[in-house]
């Protein structure tokens, strides 16, 4: 089983800063690499598919790259609406897995 | 427009089995390629994937829960059952089922999920 771990768990930052949340696998992945949005008490959404990849609909301040074994997501000029937990989720090979998530608190 | 929503039980009791319902609509799960999982949340912890059911009733689990779980399709009334035997308190979670296709490895469609709590 793939282990995905992410750092870091938790991020306090501020308005338009930019942020990069990182995802490490355990093993090769190549690009099927895929970040998520929760907010509090809401399902996940798709955001990056693919490593780097935009779901449609999704703002462009968000980003994605890696491949491999190292994965990162970025957002840039943050917004008080991004406050949320972030998880990436690996379809290389079953069983599917998920990072832990990092919250980001907007201060 | 793609929808799915999940039901079941909120409350079973230890040892119980669970038995969760995806109704979806918008597609159809004998389409070549369509795929549905069932995803679960322990309250403040991560996302944990369970099970997987193909177009073609092919099936995958996860590994430290293959010997718990049952995943089935009823297509003529587009839904996916998950069947969960000797339910523990460790088992509470919003459980969510979510769609995925053979070529495009993500989840794109989400249930709202369902709060499946695990008491005495």
């Amino acid at each position: 089983e793939i282990v995905l771990t992410q750092s870091p768990d938790f991020q306090s930052v501020t308005p338009k800063e930019k942020v990069t949340i990182t995802c490490r696998a355990s093993q090769s992945i190549g690009r099927n690499l895929h970040w998520y949005q929760q907010k509090p008490d809401q399902s996940p959404k798709l955001l990056i598919k693919y490593a780097s990849q935009s779901f449609s609909g999704v703002p462009s301040r968000f980003s994605g790259s890696g491949s491999g074994t190292d994965f990162s997501l970025t957002i840039n000029s943050l917004e008080a609406e991004d406050a949320a937990t972030y998880y990436c989720h690996q379809s290389n090979s079953l069983p599917y897995t998920f990072g832990q998530g990092t919250k980001l608190e907007i201060k | 427009q793609v929808t799915l929503r999940e039901s079941g039980p909120a409350l079973v009791k230890p040892t119980q089995t669970l038995t969760l319902t995806c109704t979806f609509s918008g597609f159809s799960l004998s389409t070549s390629g369509m795929c549905v999982s069932w995803i679960r949340q322990p309250p403040g912890k991560p996302l944990e994937w369970l099970a997987r059911i193909d177009w073609d009733d092919d099936k995958h689990y996860s590994t430290s829960l293959k010997t718990r779980l049952t995943i089935s399709k009823d297509t003529s009334k587009n839904q996916v059952a998950l069947i969960m035997t000797n339910m523990d308190p460790l088992d509470t979670a919003t459980y969510y089922c979510a769609r995925m296709t053979i070529s495009d490895t993500n989840f794109q469609y989400w249930g709202q999920g369902t709060l499946v709590t695990v008491s005495s």
